[in-house]
């Protein structure tokens, strides 16, 4: 089916942990995003990328790597979990201006809730 | 650092009212804004986008835009219990990439 999908949904890790979130995305737009959402934080941009092989922070990166070795995939990984980083993580992508898609609309994924113990 | 604040919340109005929400943002280059709504457990849904000074209109919502004095602002006529959500105002960032900077939302319940 067309559209972004996380994975998983739920997951629950100890601190140390490396863990690994999934966003696909079949429409092949050119940017995607990672947000986490806190309780009083509303969205907070991780990290971005405009392209396959391109990829920038945003404006709570540490602590995550990302990578984007295909347009529809972009994986985050939280090396070293920390109980910070218990939090609600959204995928997003969007088209260039100009694209099939409306202009600068972000599409949201599901939602993964991470746990950090 | 670009700001977006919104008025803190949560705000109830009841059944048929008018709910009003509005939302400020720090980056003067900012021209694109953006309001979603978000149902609790979900994620967000775009429900408006304006670009240019004054009112948007689609429906029961209603965007307003002031550019001069870095002001947005949604308006739900005639609410229903379904307008009950977070709605999360965005403001796309002046430089080439496509961020989105978020407030911290406004929590409407619309009371039956």
């Amino acid at each position: 089916d067309a559209g972004i999908t996380q994975s998983p949904r739920y997951k629950i890790t100890e601190t140390g942990r490396q863990v690994t979130l999934m966003c696909h995305q079949t429409w092949s737009h050119s940017y995607m995003f990672w947000y986490r959402q806190d309780l009083g934080h509303g969205l907070r941009l991780i990290y971005y990328s405009a392209a396959a092989d391109i990829t920038d922070k945003g404006e709570v990166p540490d602590g995550y790597v990302v990578s984007r070795s295909k347009t529809e995939n972009f994986p985050l990984t939280l090396e070293s979990a920390t109980r910070s980083q218990t939090s609600v993580y959204f995928c997003a992508s969007t088209e260039l201006a100009g694209g099939p898609s409306r202009v600068d609309e972000q599409f949201f994924g599901p939602g993964t809730r991470l746990t950090v113990l | 650092q670009k700001e977006v604040e919104q008025n803190s919340g949560p705000l109830s109005v009841p059944e048929g009212a008018i709910a009003s929400l509005n939302c400020t943002y720090s980056d003067r280059g900012s021209q694109s804004f953006f309001w979603y709504r978000q149902y609790s457990g979900k994620s967000p849904e775009l429900i408006m986008s304006i670009y240019s000074n004054g009112d948007k209109e689609d429906g029961r919502f209603t965007a307003q835009l002031n550019k001069a004095s870095q002001y947005v602002s949604l308006l739900i006529r005639d609410s229903q219990p379904s307008d009950s959500a977070t709605y999360l105002c965005a403001a796309l960032s002046s430089g080439s990439a496509r961020q989105l900077t978020f407030g911290s939302g406004t929590q409407l319940t619309v009371l039956p």
